[in-house]
């Protein structure tokens, strides 16, 4: 089975800083969702990126997809205290399953 | 926009336990996943509803059952609560495969 993985556990910046977390899978995929997920609440998708393209942009958050390596990033400019978060990487390949990391705790100091 | 509503927020039973949460989404979505999220761990899909009146199996699907009653809720019974099961359960939605999907808020399961 598939398994995708943040690679670090957990990351601390300061407010203002830019941060990047990293994913990486390990079979064949259709696209690779990333998600955050706040204390007490849901996971909430940020940005989706298919197989063909290499890079996605939201707003202050960056995606880029490497295929050939298996890996993802996610960076986030300019941070603020509230993206204090869990965020996990999903995979897909074409089916209704999504396959979580185990995700990286985001912590933003003011 | 939609909404993803589960219910109860918190759950408390006992060892051996038959338990039942429930989830309504009001977004109109063909399929709904039942998540259970271990603390400091990712989530595991439990089990999965293409449409209304369809089940699947997900990666964890031993010791509950699920029920799409309707289009709009799916419900997931821990058949036998046990003690390593305080976790908390997810329902999502999303519109088809390789799509969105939509959170609910959770619920947290502690067995005693």
């Amino acid at each position: 089975s598939q398994l995708a993985e943040e690679n670090l556990w957990a990351l601390s910046v300061h407010e203002g800083e830019s941060v990047t977390v990293n994913c990486s899978y390990k079979t064949s995929i259709t696209a690779l969702q990333w998600y955050r997920q706040k204390s007490g609440e849901g996971p909430a998708q940020l940005i989706l990126i298919r197989s063909n393209e290499r890079e996605k942009r939201n707003g202050r958050l960056r995606a880029t997809l490497d295929t050939s390596s298996q890996s993802s990033s996610l960076s986030i400019t300019a941070t603020r205290c509230e993206d204090t978060a869990v965020y996990f990487c999903a995979t897909d390949n074409m089916g209704y399953k999504l396959t979580f990391g185990t995700g990286t705790s985001l912590l933003v100091d003011p | 926009g939609g909404i993803i509503t589960q219910t109860p927020k918190f759950l408390i039973g006992q060892e051996g336990q038959k338990l039942t949460l429930k989830c309504q989404q009001n977004f109109n979505h063909d399929t709904m996943y039942w998540y259970r999220q271990d603390s400091g761990k990712g989530l595991r899909l439990i089990y999965y509803s293409i449409t209304e009146n369809d089940l699947q199996k997900g990666d964890l699907s031993e010791g509950y059952d699920a029920s799409r009653e309707k289009k709009s809720s799916f419900s997931l019974t821990v058949t036998s609560a046990q003690k390593n099961e305080m976790a908390v359960f997810l329902c999502a939605s999303s519109m088809g495969d390789t799509a969105e999907q939509f959170f609910g808020p959770g619920t947290r399961l502690t067995v005693l």
